[in-house]
């Protein structure tokens, strides 16, 4: 069966700090992935998509980054982090046929000081 | 563009209970896929139900069934004999089938279960 893994559960990060936030998905090959950021009491925005290795597309201008060094991992990443990035950070994976679902993983809460 | 919208931030309802959250969606297509994921105090996101737009027949899985109307572009969620472990956001959402890499979400909804 399929699983994704996603971490840190939590993370608090000084402002203009660094981020890295990885995600791994096992049993299954060519994914689409994506990352998705939650503020609180609101909905799941998407924040970028990749359909293969190395392809990224991104949903919104903003100051972060994603990657896809490998087919089943997915990093969102940040040179500088800034207050508006607090949030919870979701990634999710599905198969590439519109009637698939996309599956969650855990999220990661971040919180800039 | 296409959204979603869920106007009941918050609903609660008794144990055993029957609930209904509401979802409407805008879109200019006619094959597409939606959704209502749970999201309980965890943060996990857990796909709830599914329904395609070509399916005249609702969707239903144990407990929750939907009320698809196409026309109206309405999609909502029933939960019969609600139970405490029911409590959490549940999210609407939306994929096109053509454009399958984005899921457009709605702002949710706060199902609060009394005992």
């Amino acid at each position: 069966s399929q699983t994704i893994h996603q971490w840190p559960a939590t993370l608090v990060q000084p402002v203009g700090s660094p981020l890295s936030l990885e995600c791994t998905v096992e049993g299954t090959s060519n994914p689409n992935l994506y990352w998705y950021r939650q503020a609180a009491g609101r909905g799941l925005q998407l924040l970028f998509y990749s359909v293969g290795i190395g392809q990224i597309s991104s949903e919104v201008p903003q100051n972060l980054s994603a990657s896809r060094p490998q087919d089943r991992q997915f990093i969102l990443s940040s040179k500088k982090l800034l207050l508006s990035d607090s949030g919870f950070y979701l990634c999710a994976w599905s198969k590439l046929d519109s009637n698939q679902p996309q599956h969650f993983g855990d999220g990661t809460r971040l919180s800039i000081l | 563009a296409q959204t979603v919208t869920q106007s009941q931030p918050e609903m609660s309802v008794q144990e055993a209970e029957t609930v209904t959250l509401s979802c409407t969606y805008d879109t200019s297509e006619s094959d597409y896929y939606l959704f209502w994921y749970k999201q309980p105090p965890s943060r996990q996101m857990i796909l709830v139900i599914r329904q395609e737009a070509y399916k005249q027949q609702n969707a239903t899985e144990n407990r929750f069934s939907v009320n698809f109307q196409k026309a109206a572009k309405s999609f909502s969620l029933k939960i019969s004999d609600s139970q405490l472990g029911d409590a959490a956001m549940y999210f609407c959402a939306y994929r096109s089938a053509r454009h399958t890499d984005k899921l457009i979400f709605g702002t949710g909804t706060r199902l609060q279960v009394f005992p």
